[in-house]
């Protein structure tokens, strides 16, 4: 059985580019997480879906950050423009309601 | 914060002898969850404590919960090399009665087992 599928796996961009990180969640799960995890703030909850409704996006750091799940299959999360301090890794998880959320393994993102 | 505090920050140990890793938290919880992250991975589901069990076990791993203290502790025996990884706690929102779906995560513990 596929785990969560997230790509890419590198993304090395300058800083005003828009990026795009995506999201294959397990199939059958209801719930979808964007994570961000960097060494000075640790894991942090961007935004989570619910049957592809957002539920929570007050960890979403601005408006430059924004989160689509369009169908159960597929999520993106968009930077847009991107800036050196967005640099981190972005980790998207998925589960069923009350559950043990599946982590993907991740996009480790570089704004230059 | 919500958030667990997990304690010690780094951990080094040699093969073979048991690694102890305690968390703290603030709020009420319906369950508290324990996962691992090696190096350049996703984390991945260690276990799971619900907030009317005091102790589980799997495999070499034991857990343990006082929510009287906020507090639970993760016990890995007879360690490897294997074992070294980041572990985190990791908590859900006790609202009424009912998860609100996300996960409160601690900063981790860095477990290092020497060979």
């Amino acid at each position: 059985d596929a785990g969560v599928i997230q790509s890419p796996r590198h993304e090395v961009t300058e800083m005003g580019q828009e990026v795009t990180l995506r999201c294959k969640p397990i199939s059958g799960h209801n719930s979808l997480f964007w994570y961000r995890q960097t060494m000075m703030r640790g894991l942090e909850l961007l935004i989570y879906f619910n049957n592809n409704v957002p539920i929570d996006d007050s960890g979403m750091p601005e408006d430059r950050f924004s989160a689509k799940m369009p169908n159960a299959s597929f999520s993106t999360l968009k930077i847009q423009p991107s800036e050196p301090r967005d640099s981190a890794v972005y980790f998207c998880a998925s589960s069923d309601p009350n559950q043990p959320q599946h982590f993907g393994d991740g996009t480790r993102l570089s704004i230059l | 914060s919500q958030q667990g505090e997990e304690d010690p920050q780094a951990l080094s140990i040699q093969e073979g002898e048991n690694a102890t890793m305690n968390c703290s938290y603030k709020t009420s919880i319906n369950n508290l969850q324990w996962y691992r992250q090696n190096s350049g991975r996703g984390l991945v589901h260690l276990i799971l404590i619900r907030s009317n069990e005091r102790e589980k076990h799997s495999g070499r791993l034991r857990v343990t919960l006082d929510t009287s203290k906020k507090s639970s502790s993760l016990l890995i025996t007879a360690s490897r090399a294997a074992d070294t990884a980041s572990y985190f706690c990791a908590t859900d929102a006790s609202h009424r009665g009912s998860t609100l779906g996300r996960l409160y995560f601690g900063r981790g513990t860095q477990l290092t087992v020497w060979p």
